[in-house]
């Protein structure tokens, strides 16, 4: 059965800071996706990053990017130069045949940026 | 701007009402999603829709309802709700169902409709 766990509840962190959030994972399949989301307090469920299992590289997408270490199922989000904007909860989900291709989600970290 | 759209944001319904949800994305994909997130609680997929079909319903009691006319439009109709129903509902919608993702086959989300069962 797949699996996502996120350990870290809360974090703050000093605006233009960096900030890593964690991520591990469980799944036996090798080929898998995993994702992270944006969850303002609106509520919108907002994509940030991808990374395939098979992927030679590291995901990046402008502040955002993705530690990917394969061997120790983990995947943590770094944030750079965090903004005020980026409070918010965030969301590390898995996709993989076991779980036919539907997205599983973790609890979810909630980031407070301190100005 | 998002390319999920979900009407309404809020709604506030009792027990004996029948209401529902709506949510169109205007991405051209194939495949929707209703998902429920309660408090502390990780997101639950609810039903899984590809190409009008439905071809995933993950144990939801009947008392919701999904209704996909089009590949563009999805509908959740609720009736005889209860108090733990309340939560916030979000719709999604990638372009298809049985890939892993990258950045053809996302899962794309709506802003979410907050229900309250009162």
């Amino acid at each position: 059965a797949q699996k996502i766990t996120q350990t870290q509840p809360g974090m703050f962190v000093q605006e233009k800071e960096a900030v890593t959030l964690d991520c591990t994972y469980d799944t036996s399949d090798p080929s898998y996706g995993l994702f992270w989301y944006k969850q303002p307090s609106s509520g919108e469920m907002i994509f940030l990053i991808y990374q395939g299992s098979y992927d030679q590289q590291n995901a990046t997408e402008g502040r955002y990017s993705l530690n990917f270490q394969k061997a120790r199922k983990s995947a943590n989000l770094v944030i750079s130069a965090s903004q005020l904007g980026d409070s918010a909860m965030y969301f590390c989900a898995m996709r993989d045949a076991a779980g036919s291709y539907q997205l599983t989600f973790g609890k979810g970290t909630k980031l407070s940026v301190i100005p | 701007e998002t390319g999920v759209t979900q009407t309404p944001r809020h709604l506030v319904m009792g027990m004996t009402n029948k209401k529902s949800l709506k949510c169109e994305q205007h991405l051209g994909h194939n495949a929707m999603y209703w998902y429920k997130q309660s408090a502390k609680k990780p997101l639950e997929l609810m039903f899984v829709y590809s190409l009008e079909e439905r071809v995933e319903n993950n144990s939801v009691p009947s008392r919701f309802s999904p209704e996909c006319p089009n590949s563009s439009h999805l509908f959740l109709h609720l009736h005889t709700l209860q108090p733990e129903d309340s939560a916030l509902y979000l719709c999604a919608s990638s372009q298809e169902i049985n890939r892993l993702g990258g950045s053809g086959n996302t899962i794309y989300f709506g802003e979410g409709s907050w229900l309250t069962v009162v």
